[in-house]
């Protein structure tokens, strides 16, 4: 089975620019979950999306925004991007089982915004 | 709220030298403790899920265990390969999904 595929793999932009990023879970996962990756302060949650609808969201202000569409894809958007947006983004991909649910991550994008 | 905290933040190792990483954790009822390892530029690979005190699971050299209020993960015999970053992340019980993570320990095989 394919693992979870993010693109683009690395971005650059501009302060007030707006950039999308792309995920692709495991073929039959529904639940899709973004964080961010810093040097200082780790990994954060953004938001959790299943069966196109939020049902989840993290402490980010209003510029981060994300949605899923019917084949499980789901993309993330930053509206006009700050230096400190600078991270790695990470997307997961959930599986249920008996004994509860595992979270499988993407390779990520890399942003950097000048 | 919701508390992960690793220690130590980096540990050298000789090749074959085992030890133990550390996770410290503060949740209002845990669903499940989570590690993973990280490479440099990649995504955090999946290594364990542990759900009550006393559990343990092992894969290779790595074994992890859980009381309730840390989590170790113990290396035995590392090889240079084990290099990475090891994460720690809990789940609570609100029924929330989300993973909260720890910052991580950085370790590093000396061959």
């Amino acid at each position: 089975k394919a693992g979870v595929t993010q693109t683009p793999r690395y971005l650059i932009k501009t302060r007030g620019q707006q950039v999308t990023l792309s995920c692709s879970p495991i073929s039959g996962h529904r639940s899709v979950s973004w964080y961010q990756q810093t040097p200082g302060q780790g990994l954060q949650f953004l938001f959790e999306y299943f069966s196109e609808t939020q049902r989840n969201k993290g402490n980010f202000p209003g510029r981060f925004s994300g949605r899923q569409f019917s084949n499980s894809r789901s993309e993330m958007n930053v509206s006009t991007l700050e230096l400190g947006d600078s991270a790695l983004y990470l997307c997961a991909s959930t599986v249920r089982g008996a004994g509860g649910q595992t979270q499988y991550f993407g390779p990520g994008t890399r942003l950097l915004v000048l | 709220e919701d508390q992960v905290t690793q220690s130590p933040e980096a540990l050298r190792l000789q090749e074959g030298e085992s030890s133990s990483l550390n996770c410290s954790y503060t949740v209002s009822g845990l669903r499940g403790l989570f590690w993973y390892r990280q490479d440099p530029g990649k995504g955090p690979e999946f290594l364990f899920t542990l759900y009550s005190a006393g559990e343990e699971k092992e894969k290779e050299r790595l074994k992890a265990t859980l009381t309730k209020k840390e989590s170790f993960l113990h290396i035995t015999a590392p090889k240079p390969e084990d290099s990475a970053t090891y994460l720690c992340a809990v789940q609570a019980e609100t029924g929330a999904n989300n993973l909260f993570f720890g910052t991580g320990t950085r370790l590093t095989v000396i061959p």
